[in-house]
């Protein structure tokens, strides 16, 4: 059984602040890694995505991949109010390679 | 560009009886993906469709069929609806397997 793993939250931050996401997976030959952000009763919606090692970074926002101790994280810098969601972390593996969502962490930040 | 798009928005049902959910992407995506999503569960794969003409189990299929009708649409059937099947339910569609996927807004379903 393929795990991604997430802390469910809330994670609970000030306006202006870095938020700090994270996700762990179990599987060694996983191939893509995506964050997704859910507002409450609303679909999915793709932040980012990464395949390598290393950071990459969009706006406020960074994807960070350490394979060898098989994490994922989310930054995100300037915190907003807006930025108030879930944050899904999904992780393609080997095999069938479709994505394995975590079960999200609910990120509040407060003004 | 409407993207990934489900019917209904919304559906109650009595025990047993039956639907289809369906959902169409205009993206030329060849990955169609059913997921359901109860509180506290994350998302769930139910089926999949890698490409046109194949159709997979996800995690948790029992009790629903799917359609892959052609390269746009795919759909979902529930034969027999039971409680355990009341959730939001999203299609989402990707280029292929491992690449970013987008999501329909969503169908909230309720069996009574």
């Amino acid at each position: 059984q393929k795990e991604v793993e997430q802390n469910s939250g809330p994670l609970s931050v000030p306006e202006g602040a870095i938020a700090s996401l994270n996700c762990t997976y179990s599987d060694r030959g996983s191939q893509s890694f995506f964050w997704y952000r859910q507002y409450s009763g609303k679909s999915p919606e793709l932040i980012m995505f990464i395949y390598s090692n290393g950071d990459k970074e969009d706006g406020r926002f960074t994807a960070q991949l350490n394979k060898a101790s098989q994490y994922v994280s989310l930054l995100i810098r300037d915190s907003q109010p807006s930025d108030s969601a879930t944050y899904l972390c999904a992780v393609a593996s080997g095999g069938s390679y479709i994505p394995t969502f975590g079960r999200g962490t609910s990120l509040i930040v407060h003004p | 560009n409407a993207g990934v798009t489900q019917t209904p928005k919304f559906q109650v049902l009595k025990t047993g009886q039956s639907m289809t959910l369906q959902c169409a992407q205009d993206m030329n995506h060849n990955s169609m993906y059913w997921y359901r999503q109860d509180p506290g569960m994350g998302l769930r794969l139910i089926y999949y469709s890698a490409s046109e003409g194949t159709t997979d189990k996800g995690e948790v299929p029992n009790g629903y069929n799917v359609s892959r009708l052609n390269k746009r649409e795919f759909s979902l059937r529930l034969e027999s609806a039971a409680p355990s099947q009341t959730s939001v339910y999203f299609c989402a569609s990707s280029r292929t397997v491992n690449t970013e996927a987008f999501f329909g807004q969503g169908t909230r379903l309720t069996v009574v």
